[in-house]
C-alpha cells in the first residue's frame, strides 16, 4: 500500500547513544517533514525538506540531524539522545506546500 | 507561533453539533485540517485555500477567512467515529495549532 513507514517503530536508548530513524514515503512527494509530539504539546516541527539534498530547520531543531539524499528517504538522526528527546517522532509527506500530509505510523522513542 | 485552537475540549453527545476554531498570528495561504485518534498518526481531513477552494471529503466542513487568519471546522450531527484530537496547520508555515480533544459519547 502507497504510504509513508517509520522504522522502527518503538526504540529505548540510553543517555549519549546514538540513532537513526527512517523515513519512506513511495508517492514521488517532494516535501517531508519530521514532528515530535509530546503530551499536551501537539506536533512540533524539527526539520523538513522541499526536495531530495535540501533540508531546513522547525521549531525545535536542537539535538537533532537530517538528511534527504534520495527523494523517497528522509533520516532523523539523534547524535547524543537526552531524556528530553523522549517522544513519539512522526514523519510525514506532501506533493507540495499546499497539499495535505500524510503521516507515518510514528516511532514511538524513550531515553533512559 | 503555533495557530491557537479553541475550544481545548469538547464533549459532545451522538447527533449533536460542534466548531473547533483556529487562529493564527501569522499570515495563513492555506489551512488543513487533521484528526488524530489516540495512539494513532494524524489523518487528513480537509484543505481550504486562499480564495475559497475547499478540498477534502466526508461530511465534515470547514471555511477560512484570510484576512483574520482564522479557520474554523464544522461538524454536524457528530458520531462516534469523530472522536479524536483535531488539529489545524498552516500549510504555508507547517506549523499545527495547539489542539482540541473531541468527545462523543451516546
Amino acid at each position: 500500500n502507497a504510504g509513508v513507514t517509520q522504522t522502527p517503530k518503538f526504540r529505548v536508548l540510553k543517555t549519549g547513544q546514538s540513532m537513526t530513524l527512517l523515513c519512506a514515503q513511495d508517492m514521488n512527494h517532494e516535501y517531508m517533514y519530521w514532528y515530535r509530539q509530546d503530551p499536551g504539546m501537539g506536533l512540533r516541527l524539527i526539520h523538513y525538506s522541499v526536495g531530495e539534498g535540501t533540508t531546513a530547520k522547525g521549531e525545535v531543531p536542537d539535538g537533532y540531524n537530517v538528511s534527504r539524499l534520495k527523494k523517497q528517504n528522509f533520516l532523523l538522526g539523534l547524535e547524543s539522545a537526552a531524556p528530553s528527546q523522549t517522544s513519539v517522532y512522526f514523519c510525514a509527506s506532501s506533493r507540495d506546500r499546499v497539499d495535505g500530509y500524510t503521516f507515518g505510523s510514528g516511532t514511538r522513542l524513550t531515553v533512559v | 507561533q503555533q495557530p491557537v485552537q479553541s475550544p481545548q475540549a469538547v464533549i459532545l453527545r451522538e447527533g449533536e453539533d460542534a466548531v473547533i476554531n483556529c487562529s493564527s498570528s501569522k499570515a495563513l495561504y492555506s489551512v488543513h485540517w487533521y484528526r488524530q485518534k489516540h495512539g494513532e498518526a494524524p489523518v487528513f481531513l480537509m484543505i481550504l485555500l486562499k480564495g475559497g477552494e475547499q478540498k477534502g471529503h466526508d461530511k465534515i466542513s470547514a471555511s477560512f477567512n484570510e484576512k483574520k487568519q482564522q479557520s474554523s471546522l464544522y461538524l454536524t450531527a457528530s458520531q462516534l467515529s469523530y472522536s479524536g484530537t483535531y488539529f489545524c496547520g498552516g500549510g504555508n508555515q507547517f506549523y499545527f495549532g495547539t489542539g482540541t480533544s473531541l468527545t462523543v459519547i451516546p
